[in-house]
């Protein structure tokens, strides 16, 4: 059974960090690609980075180029997501998912639970 | 960057009643289009993939048509668990990005 399980979530006062895990099973987590997605309180869902299978490729949306790092670690199975200089629109559920990449294709066909990321003083 | 916009933002019909959703893009993304149901609180969940492929275990009256920068979503029969919100996604080949509809939410009457 394909899981995904988010975790690093929390309260963080803006300009702060914080690092976002997602531990995957029940595939073989090397063979795809992978992104993240957060959703805002009350809002709609917004894509925000994805990563190759090997990590050579990484896109970001705009919003979050130069402060967010998607990283993976295929020995352990798991994802990451490295948030710097956090600002309050950046208050979300994250959510990492499975990626169907290929030639001309993508969908996300596996989420996570999501963690709540806070950012106020 | 493409954008995605969605019609209607929410609507309420009646148990049986066809549904349909649409989506639009700024330009011409082919067949490049997902779409997702989100019940409160949980996760989305992958319907239809590729504009109009059901997703395996996807109960067969979800469907999808279109190509280009116009797409339709449709619920064949309105069923009482097919109480969601439904995104669209588009997604890019180079460079890899993606962008989501605004979503509809979809009630009972």
């Amino acid at each position: 059974e394909v899981q995904l399980v988010e975790s690093g979530g929390g309260l963080v006062q803006p300009g702060g960090s914080l690092r976002l895990s997602c531990a995957a099973s029940g595939f073989t987590f090397s063979s795809y690609w992978m992104s993240w997605v957060r959703q805002a309180p009350g809002k709609g869902l917004e894509w925000v980075a994805n990563i190759k299978q090997d990590g050579s490729e990484k896109y970001y949306v705009d919003s979050v180029k130069g402060r967010f790092t998607i990283s993976r670690d295929n020995a352990k199975n798991s994802l990451y997501l490295q948030m710097n200089s956090l600002r309050a629109e950046d208050t979300a559920v994250y959510y990492c998912a499975r990626d169907q990449r290929g030639f001309r294709e993508s969908r996300l066909d596996y989420w996570g639970q999501g963690t709540l990321v806070t950012v106020s003083s | 960057d493409i954008q995605m916009t969605q019609s209607p933002s929410s609507l309420s019909a009646s148990v049986g009643d066809r549904v349909t959703i649409t989506c639009q893009a700024s330009q011409d993304i082919s067949n490049y289009l997902n779409w997702y149901q989100q019940k409160p609180g949980k996760a989305p969940k992958l319907l239809i993939y590729d504009a109009s492929n059901l997703e395996t275990g996807v109960p067969s009256r979800f469907s999808g048509s279109g190509s280009g920068t116009d797409f339709t979503f449709t619920i064949s029969s309105l069923q009482p668990e097919d109480i969601a919100t439904y995104y669209c996604q588009q997604y890019d080949n180079l460079p890899r990005y993606s962008t989501f509809g605004p979503g509809t939410k979809v009630d009972i009457k």
